[in-house]
């Protein structure tokens, strides 16, 4: 039961362009979503969050829109930069009262330069 | 240094036998979470842990077990090994709610032949 979906493995953007990654999930009761961002042979890092209450947020180059009605969050990056090339997971947490969080399988950005 | 040490980096061991993985969190950190990720899989929870107590339970096998020490690290114990085992093995930690993110180790890489 995949309750948190990447539907796109990899994506691949031009540097200076706008990078989408997208996420679906099928839980109502989760009341945050976050996107962590993952070099290989390191850990996720924590990039940035959204509470259920809210429909966008914004930090930097990095904004989080989520429309709760469709059961879809996005990340934005803009611009895009070579360097932001990465593995991104959204993640959902909430549901059933713990902190624990559902990860999506991850979606591959390349930022070509 | 993302502040959670996560010991050993690597792993070989054959199948039928028996490994401890340890995880220090961050300091100040109550909460201690266990993840794998498969070769191409997301992060799937396996068990999280608060100030010594078993919280939240996900998709961990029988012979997988874990706690939490009174100074707070955690060790994940996985026996009787198959070769499906083989993963990355996170632990992250987090001091409250659901929105602040975990911090993540860099992982044990476990590779059972």
């Amino acid at each position: 039961d995949q309750q948190v979906k990447q539907n796109s493995p990899s994506l691949s953007v031009q540097e200076g362009r706008i990078s989408i990654l997208n996420c679906d999930y099928t839980n109502s009761m989760f009341d945050y979503f976050l996107w962590y961002k993952k070099y290989p042979a390191e850990g996720p890092t924590f990039l940035i969050s959204i509470s259920s209450i809210k429909d966008k947020n914004e930090d930097g180059r990095f904004t989080v829109f989520l429309n709760k009605s469709a059961k879809h969050l996005s990340l934005h990056i803009v611009p895009s930069q070579p360097g932001d090339s990465a593995v991104y997971f959204c993640a959902a947490s909430g549901a059933g009262g713990t902190y624990k969080y559902i990860f999506g399988t991850g979606t591959r950005l390349k930022v070509l330069a | 240094d993302s502040g959670v040490t996560q010991t050993p980096k690597h792993l070989i061991t054959a199948t039928g036998q028996r490994v401890t993985l340890r995880c220090s969190p961050r300091s100040g950190d109550l909460s201690v979470y266990w993840y794998q990720q498969s070769l191409d899989q997301g992060l799937q929870f396996l068990i999280q842990y608060y100030n010594g107590e078993e919280r939240a339970k996900g998709n961990i096998l029988e012979r997988f077990s874990a706690q939490q020490f009174p100074d707070l690290h955690s060790e994940l114990n996985l026996s009787s090994l198959e070769l499906g085992d083989s993963a990355l093995y996170f632990c992250a930690s987090s001091g409250g709610w659901g929105g602040n993110g975990y911090t993540f180790g860099s992982g044990t890489r476990l590779t059972v032949v």
